[in-house]
C-alpha cells in the first residue's frame, strides 16, 4: 500500500527551541507539500517543493524553512518555535503536472505540534 | 486569487438521509479541478471524488456524487443513504497550476463537520 509517512503523531516542544518535522513517500512523487490546519481555517500551504532542491513558498511561510535533499523526504523547520504555531502538520505528495492526478494528494497522517 | 468557500461550519443529519454539503469556489482560470475530501477524527486526510472543469458529466463515486454547476462555480458534495460512519469532517478543494513550476497547488476550504444521528 502507498503510504506517505510522518514521523511522529505528536510532539510538545518548547519556545524557542528547533523543530524538525519529517515525510516520506514511497510513490516517487515529484510534488511535496506542507500544510497547517487550524480550526476554521482548513488546511494553509506552508512550502512545497516540485523537484529535489526545489522549494516554493505557499500562503503562510513566515517562520518556517524546509528541506528537500531527497525525492522521497521532505522536511519541514520550525526555525525558534512559538505558541503560535501549536497546530495540526500534514504533508502530502502528488504526482507532476501533467500527469493523471485527478486523486489529488496522498496525505501523511499528520503531526499534532504543541508548543508550550 | 483563488478561493473556496464552505459556508456551513456544522451539520447534523439523520442516518439513512440524503445529504448536500456545500461549496463555491473563485478562480479565473479555465481548466481547474474540484476536490472532496474526507477527514474522520482519527486525521487522515481521505480523497472522495474529482471534478474536472472539462467535464461535461457531474462525477459520482458510489455513495458521492458532485453537484457541478460552472456557471455559479459550485461544487456541492451529495452523500447519499448517509451512515454513522460519515461523521467526519469534509473539505472541499481546488486545484490551481503555477505557471513557472511544475508544482499543482491545491487550495481547500475551511471545512464542515457532519454529524450524523442514529
Amino acid at each position: 500500500d502507498v503510504k506517505v509517512t510522518q514521523s511522529s503523531r505528536y510532539l510538545v516542544k518548547r519556545t524557542g527551541e528547533k523543530v524538525f518535522l519529517e515525510c516520506v513517500q514511497d510513490m516517487d512523487h515529484e510534488n511535496m507539500f506542507w500544510y497547517r490546519q487550524d480550526p476554521g481555517l482548513g488546511l494553509r500551504l506552508i512550502y512545497f517543493s516540485y523537484d529535489v532542491k526545489m522549494k516554493e513558498k505557499g500562503d503562510i511561510p513566515e517562520g518556517y524553512s524546509v528541506s528537500r535533499e531527497k525525492k522521497e523526504r521532505f522536511s519541514l523547520i520550525l526555525e525558534s518555535a512559538s505558541t503560535n504555531q501549536t497546530s495540526m502538520y500534514l504533508c502530502a505528495s502528488s504526482l507532476g503536472q501533467g500527469q493523471l492526478d485527478n486523486y489529488g494528494y496522498t496525505f501523511g497522517s499528520g503531526t499534532r505540534l504543541t508548543v508550550v | 486569487a483563488q478561493k473556496i468557500t464552505q459556508t456551513q461550519p456544522g451539520m447534523f443529519v439523520q442516518e439513512k438521509e440524503a445529504v448536500t454539503l456545500d461549496c463555491t469556489y473563485d478562480t479565473s482560470d479555465q481548466s481547474y479541478g474540484l476536490f472532496w475530501y474526507k477527514q474522520p477524527s482519527s486525521g487522515e486526510m481521505i480523497f472522495l471524488i474529482y471534478q474536472g472543469s472539462y467535464d461535461e458529466q457531474n462525477a459520482t463515486e458510489g455513495r458521492y456524487s458532485l453537484n457541478f454547476q460552472k456557471a455559479r462555480k459550485s461544487a456541492n458534495l451529495v452523500i447519499s443513504a448517509s451512515q454513522l460512519g460519515d461523521s467526519a469532517m469534509y473539505f472541499c478543494a481546488m486545484r490551481e497550476y503555477e505557471g513557472y513550476s511544475s508544482a499543482s497547488k491545491i487550495i481547500f476550504g475551511s471545512g464542515t463537520r457532519l454529524s450524523i444521528r442514529p
